[in-house]
């Protein structure tokens, strides 16, 4: 066990919804990572907060967006689902914005029908 | 983007053999880290290499990162099957961004 909560475990919508993954971090960690795991593309870098405010930015999407409240959770909202946003979305944390080491959550599976 | 190649892409094994598994980019990372992946579960980190030619051992894990700081490689002797799982790399590139490797797949038979 990491430490870091995601939930929920599995998710089923259909095209077109609006979800909302949410992430807890490690006791004492200040920076959330989130990513994107799907079978052709590998994990994939999404978006990365410290401190509640927006750190780095990767391949993530205009339809998605997160953002880090004061309680240091986080979310990731996924809206306009397609088929090919089906995967499972990672969310991982650390001590500081630039630290090395990250400690993945257990995923939360989305299947967009 | 800063892109991460892992070889072999399968591998399957007997207990007891000798396995290398080799990640290469053309980019240089201020650090580079191995996870192992179970199925329905998120990357455990193995090690963590941040200096060019740094060598570190973890039991039966030897990891290694290139000179040049642009490639690694993750050596595991006498494989068991509790060894079996994805494993990735990860480079730490520019603007503190996370690239993985799309993996190594491991089966070792017993």
């Amino acid at each position: 066990d990491s430490g870091v909560t995601q939930t929920p475990k599995h998710l089923i919508t259909a095209t077109g919804q609006r979800v909302t993954l949410r992430c807890s971090p490690r006791s004492g960690d200040l920076s959330v990572y989130w990513y994107q795991q799907s079978l052709d593309q590998g994990l994939q870098f999404l978006i990365q907060y410290y401190n509640g405010e927006e750190r780095a930015k990767g391949n993530i999407l205009e339809r998605f967006s997160a953002q880090q409240f004061p309680d240091l959770h986080s979310e990731l909202n996924l809206s306009s689902l397609e088929l090919g946003d089906s995967a499972l979305y990672f969310c991982a944390s650390s001590v500081q914005a630039t630290y090395n080491e990250q400690f993945f959550g257990p995923g939360t599976r989305l299947t967009v029908l | 983007t800063q892109l991460l190649e892992q070889s072999p892409q399968f591998l399957s094994i007997q207990e007891g053999e000798n396995l290398t598994v080799y990640c290469n980019s053309s980019s240089v990372f201020s650090s580079l880290q191995w996870y192992r992946q179970e199925p329905g579960e998120g990357p455990v980190l193995l090690v963590t290499v941040v200096t060019g030619g740094e060598v570190k051992k973890l039991k039966r894990l030897t990891f290694q990162f290139g000179d040049a700081r642009k490639d690694s490689s993750l050596h595991i002797t006498a494989a068991q099957p509790g060894d079996t799982g994805l494993y990735l790399c990860a480079g730490k590139g520019n603007f503190n961004k996370f690239y993985f490797g799309s993996g190594t797949k491991l089966n070792v038979k017993p």
